[in-house]
Formats: C-alpha cells, structure tokens, sequence
C-alpha cells in the first residue's frame, strides 16, 4: 500500500522553528520528486515547495511566502522527507500535507498525500 | 486572493450535470497542465483529473475535465449526494516558479 505519514507538527511561539517529517512507504521513494502543500484552516490549499529526485537534480523550489525561512530536503536511504521551517511567523499556522505524484506501471497515474500534520504558530 | 479563480460555491439537484470553472493567465493554465481535487472536509484531497483531462484509475467517468486558453472547467454529471465536497484547481506557474491551487469551490447536492 502507498502511504505517506507526516509527524512533527506541533504548538511554537512566533520566531521559532520546528522540523516536519514525511515517512513514505509501498513505492520507490528515490525515484519520485515530493513537495508539500499547506492548509489553514477554513481556507484553500497552499503549495510550500518541491524537492526533485537526485536522478533528475535541480533546484528545491519554495513557494514566496516560505522562501529563505524554509528548507525542504530528503533522506532516501530513510525513505523519508522533511521539511524544515525557522523564523515562524502566526501566517504559518496550517495543516501541512506531503504530497508526490507519479506513474506506476501497475496503478496508473499515482497522486498520494498523508493526513497531513498540523502547525499552530502563537 | 488566489492566482486562479474558482467559484466559491456551486449546486446542484441529484442526477443533475454542474460545471465549476477555473479561471487563470498565459502563465498558468495558458501554458500548463490543470489537475482538479475533491475535498472532503476532515480528509485529504483526493485527484479527480491530471493533465487537463485524464481521469486516474477508479475515479468514476461521471467526472471530466477540459481547458480552453487560460481557462479550465471541471464537469460532474450524475451528481451523487457524495459528490458534496469542495473541489480544487491546480496547475504549475511559471512565472512564479510554484504550484498554484484555486480558492475551491464549496459543492452543495441539494
């Protein structure tokens, strides 16, 4: 089964910093490029960034209001994303979703998120 | 504000056919593909269509979706009481470098 769980979110006064983690399972990690997307709450979606593969490279790239005060990276060998966030700021309080999308040769076109972890920022 | 615009509500009657429109610019939708989610609230969102129009396995073919220009449209016949949910517009900008999601529009089966 494909599964993606996110951990860390928590209750951090403003200025802080906390360390979200995304423990994916039932596909090949390595090979697919993983972002997150946030949610406050009552309100719309909200893309946070993207990390790509290290087969393809590139940049991570960072939606504005997170750029410099968020870092995505990833542990392949852990099969496990994370995201980083320092100088948090009230704006930042959201449910966070990690999120990938990719082609399985045997489930088709597959877009998976967690149940996503939350984060109060007061 | 949102970079694409939705609707922020729709309804419609059980059996009926509605149509939520998502409304972007040359560096969005102009330019790239349009995927479209279902929420449920309390839940995760769930992809109804990618790539403008393509439907991933096990979502029902009452579910289409198309795009014309800057523009997109996601339609739902046979409306289900189910089909209740609020649902999303997605689609990479580039000259934002990110992805961006429409403000969602509330679904009411009445």
């Amino acid at each position: 089964e494909v599964v993606l769980v996110e951990s860390g979110g928590g209750l951090v006064k403003p200025g802080g910093s906390l360390r979200l983690s995304c423990a994916a399972s039932g596909f090949t990690f390595r090979n697919v490029w993983m972002s997150w997307v946030r949610q406050t709450p009552g309100k719309g979606l909200e893309w946070v960034g993207r990390i790509k593969s290290e087969i393809d490279g590139g940049p991570t790239e960072y939606a504005a209001p997170v750029k410099g005060r968020f870092t995505i990276s990833r542990d392949d060998s852990k099969k496990t994303l994370y995201l980083h966030m320092n100088s948090l700021k009230t704006e930042d309080t959201a449910l966070y979703y990690c999120t990938t999308q990719y082609s399985s040769s045997s489930l088709g076109y597959m877009d998976v998120w967690g149940n996503g972890t939350t984060v109060i920022v007061s | 504000q949102s970079v694409l615009a939705q609707p922020p509500s729709s309804s419609g009657t059980p059996g009926q056919r509605v149509t939520i429109s998502c409304s972007g610019g040359s560096s969005n939708i102009g330019s790239n593909y349009v995927d479209w989610y279902q929420q449920v609230p309390g839940t995760a969102p769930k992809l109804l269509i990618y790539r403008n129009n393509q439907r991933p396995l096990g979502v029902p073919d009452r579910f289409s979706g198309s795009k014309s220009g800057t523009s997109a449209s996601l339609a739902i016949s046979g409306l289900r009481s189910e089909d209740e949910a609020d649902y999303y517009c997605a689609a990479w900008d580039d000259s934002q470098s990110g992805r961006v999601f429409g403000g969602g529009t509330k679904l009411t089966v009445l």
